[in-house]
């Protein structure tokens, strides 16, 4: 299995600061045919379905706002938050859907400082 | 538009079955792969299964293979998850989502299944 670790568990964030989040896979997602990441984004509030922020690693989802983003390759990743919002408060997950079972990062949470 | 709304979720005791539903609207079950997830109290996300688009093709996550069985009635536009021999550990709030073009862009809005005696 494809081990996903998130890097920092919980980071707080001043409103209209930089927020950056980290992900790690224990093995490449990058596929040699397509030259893609199977890498995903998602933002999770309380009570709420999953919502997909990135996908391909870097791909913004319809919709999504501009201060999202996300890069990397291979095995690390970041979702970066340009200027954070107060409703950016949320749990962020990355997922890799390279291989199955398709894993999760554990969560990083997300406060407002 | 395209919609997902799960339903039958519930407290059983450890050791029942339920089988969840999962009406899709504004799209074919038969042209999209179909997945289930779960999101336990205070844990990660969790795949659970998946269904290809013909109904031929399952896979599940190791634990809870033998016990559950994804399945789908095109007719009915309906995505099922049944659940038998439930444990503690599978409480959780279910979701199904669809997969297409690289992505898992549309999920349901869950259904919280509680095992426990």
């Amino acid at each position: 299995d494809i081990v996903m670790t998130q890097s920092p568990d919980s980071l707080a964030v001043s409103l209209g600061e930089r927020a950056t989040i980290n992900c790690k896979s224990s093995q490449s997602v990058l596929s040699s045919s397509n030259s893609k990441n199977y890498l995903t984004w998602y933002q999770k509030k309380p009570g709420q379905s999953p919502k997909l922020l990135i996908y391909w690693a870097s791909t913004r989802e319809s919709g999504v706002p501009d201060r999202f983003s996300g890069s990397g390759s291979g095995t690390e990743f970041t979702l970066t938050i340009s200027s954070l919002q107060a409703e950016d408060v949320a749990v962020y997950f990355c997922q890799q859907y390279y291989s199955p079972p398709y894993t999760f990062g554990q969560g990083t949470k997300l406060e407002i400082k | 538009e395209v919609q997902l709304v799960e339903s039958g979720g519930g407290l059983v005791q450890p050791g029942a079955s339920l089988t969840l539903s999962c009406a899709a609207s504004g799209f074919s079950l038969n042209v999209y792969w179909m997945y289930w997830f779960r999101h336990a109290p205070g844990k990660g996300l969790l795949w659970v299964a998946r269904l290809s688009p013909d109904g031929n093709n399952k896979l599940y996550a190791d634990s809870v293979k033998g016990r559950f069985t994804i399945s789908k009635d095109n007719a009915r536009s309906t995505l099922y998850l049944q659940m038998d021999s439930l444990r503690a550990d599978d409480t959780a709030v279910y979701y199904c989502a669809r997969f297409t073009d690289g992505r898992f862009g549309y999920w349901g809005q869950g259904s919280l299944v509680t095992v426990s005696s």
